[in-house]
Formats: structure tokens, sequence, C-alpha cells
């Protein structure tokens, strides 16, 4: 049984950086990709960019660019999001999401989720 | 690339259909048969219930079924039962560049 677990909540300030973890257990890590998902309150879903840890290459969606850095450790099949230079609107539940392949188009399994809250 | 127009939300009394529709352009919806459903209650993670346009992931109950037709996806639920009272996205492979977009989002209301 696959299981995405990720890091806890936290609370920055604007202008800080957080990373956030997502370790999976179960399946191959290197075989699937990762993707981070965020939403913010009372809002939809918006993806933020994926890696592909078996060729280490990530990408982000457009609004994220030079931002936002996803890696990831296949020695302990945790991945990693880290989104800089944050501010108020970058407040929101930030999850972690499997697709099974290279070329599967959907998420089949989700981490429970972490809330990062921006404040002064 | 802007999200995937949804119904705000749709109601129905147990027992009944009720339909989401999910529209895009022919760069996402319309170019590609990758269009996945995602389930969502409150303070919980997304749940996997429709992808590749019609198919069920294991568990889902078969009276969630999915279709497409041109720049439009569907996502019906048959026999409405009070669980399925939650939040509905639907989302999109958009091409290389853009990778996927999500939908707006329905709510579910069961009455």
């Amino acid at each position: 049984q696959v299981q995405l677990v990720q890091s806890g909540a936290e609370v920055k300030k604007p202008g800080s950086s957080v990373k956030v973890s997502c370790k999976a257990s179960g399946g191959t890590f290197s075989s699937y990709t990762i993707s981070w998902v965020r939403q913010a309150p009372g809002q939809g879903l918006e993806w933020m960019g994926r890696i592909i840890p078996i060729l280490g290459i990530a990408n982000y969606a457009q609004k994220f660019q030079g931002r936002v850095t996803i890696t990831a450790d296949k020695s302990t099949s945790t991945a990693y999001m880290e989104l800089s230079s944050l501010r108020s609107e970058d407040t929101a539940v930030y999850y972690c999401a499997r697709m099974t392949t290279v070329v599967n188009y959907y998420f089949d399994y989700w981490g429970q989720g972490t809330l990062v809250t921006v404040s002064s | 690339q802007s999200a995937l127009t949804q119904p705000r939300s749709v109601s129905g009394s147990p027992g009944q259909s009720v339909t989401i529709s999910c529209t895009g352009t022919s760069s996402d919806v319309g170019g590609y048969n990758y269009v996945s459903w995602y389930q969502q209650h409150p303070g919980k993670a997304p749940k996997l219930m429709i992808y590749d346009v019609s198919k069920r992931p294991s568990g889902v109950p078969d009276r969630f079924s999915g279709s497409k037709s041109g720049n439009t996806a569907s996502l019906t639920i048959s026999g409405l039962q009070a669980e399925d009272e939650a939040d509905y996205y639907c989302c999109s492979y958009a091409g290389s560049y853009t990778f996927v977009v999500f939908g707006t989002g329905t709510k579910v209301t069961v009455l």
C-alpha cells in the first residue's frame, strides 16, 4: 500500500522560505513522479510542479518559476518542495501527489497535506 | 493557462443522478484523453475517482462515471448517497509545457 507522509504545519514570515517534505512508502519511488499541488483557504487546487526521481528532473508551473524548487532523495524516498519569497497569498495547504509513471496523467495517491501560514 | 470551468454547485436528492461539467479548450480537455476527477471532503486530501476520462480505480463505486465530448468532460454520480456530498475537481493534461490544469471545483450537496 502506497503512503505519502508529509511534514508538519509551518508558520513563516513574509519574504522567508519554507521547505516541505513528502516521504513515500510502498511501491518503487524512482519509478513514479511526485507533484506538488496547493490549495489556498476556500479555493481550488493548483498544480505547482513535479519531479521525476529516476531522472532527477523537475518542471514547474510558469506561475511559480524562479520561486519553487522541487527535489527528491532516492535514498530516503522523500520529495521536497521549497518555496521562497513567501507572501501572504502563499498561505495554503500544500499536497504532494503521485503519478504512477511519467506518462500517466492522474494522481492516484496524495499526502495528507501541510498547512503553510505566511504572516508577519 | 486558465483553470477549467466547472459549475460552482450542483445538488440532488438521495437516489437521483447529478452531472458535473468541466469545460476547457482544445489545448487541454479537447486535446487529450487524460481527464481525471477528484473527490474532496472538508479537511481531507483529494481522492481519485476517475482517470483517463472514464476509467474507475479499484474501490470506487460504479455509480461514478466519466465521459467527454469535445472540450467538455463530465462526471455523473448515479444513485446519489449522503457520503457523496463533497467538492469535486476535474483535472486535464495540457501538454508538456503547462502539464496539468485543474477545474474550479464543484460542491455537490445531497438534499
